[in-house]
């Protein structure tokens, strides 16, 4: 199964700012979710990105504040912008599986805004 | 829509007890079902999984299977560790290849 690098794998922001998180897959995948995991709680979906086509938001989440590339089939960012203490999460990627496995998850990346 | 309901946690049991996670979902035709584990302070890891009705999932003593007819996939195990401990999810497969979460249940063995 695919080999998923993410980062930061934490970080403390300023409100008001922006962070890009990035994942790095070890294979060529057609489709990557971004997901949140409030503390506590289950994923919820932000988004679906494929490469070449923009990615399609889940609702409640919209791309001016959720910008995400995919500018290959190897990688993709999500940003978080504009920071609020309410986007303290947890944020996870996922790939689909190609085969047989199961979908695979990024480390995940704790934020924290303050 | 495509739903996912779990047993609320959090569930504590004794080390070498049985342990039954109930897991029932909504969808339309017959989803992918999941379970993923996570242990604290670690990622996302599948456990098990199964694609079509009647299809077991088995790992690590975990075992699932697939019933259409009660539209579940339960969890159990015949004897818990310690090292058990830790958040269970279930999750399906829906129509646009995303996985729909179940809320997870939170696992606590004592030795």
């Amino acid at each position: 199964s695919a080999v998923i690098s993410q980062k930061p794998s934490r970080d403390i922001c300023q409100r008001g700012t922006s962070l890009t998180i990035q994942c790095q897959v070890d294979s060529q995948v057609t489709m990557m979710f971004w997901y949140r995991q409030q503390p506590g709680q289950s994923l919820t979906l932000i988004a679906t990105a494929n490469q070449g086509s923009e990615a399609t938001y889940e609702s409640g989440f919209v791309i001016d504040k959720f910008p995400i590339s995919r500018p290959n089939l190897t990688f993709s960012t999500l940003t978080v912008s504009n920071m609020s203490p309410e986007d303290s999460s947890i944020y996870l990627c996922s790939v689909a599986p190609t085969g047989r496995e199961g979908y695979t998850f990024g480390s995940g990346t704790r934020l924290t805004v303050v | 829509g495509n739903s996912v309901t779990q047993m609320e946690g959090p569930v504590t049991l004794s080390e070498e007890a049985f342990l039954t996670i109930n897991c029932t979902y909504t969808a339309t035709g017959y989803p992918s079902l999941f379970w993923y584990v996570q242990y604290p302070g670690e990622g996302l890891q599948l456990l098990l999984k199964a694609t079509k009705a009647d299809d077991k999932g088995s790992n690590k003593g975990f075992e699932a299977t697939y019933r259409k007819e009660t539209t579940s996939f339960h969890l159990e195990k015949g004897s818990v560790q310690v090292s058990d401990s830790a958040v269970y999810f279930c999750a399906l497969r829906g129509s646009n290849y995303q996985l729909i979460w179940g809320a997870g249940t939170k696992l606590i063995i004592k030795p």
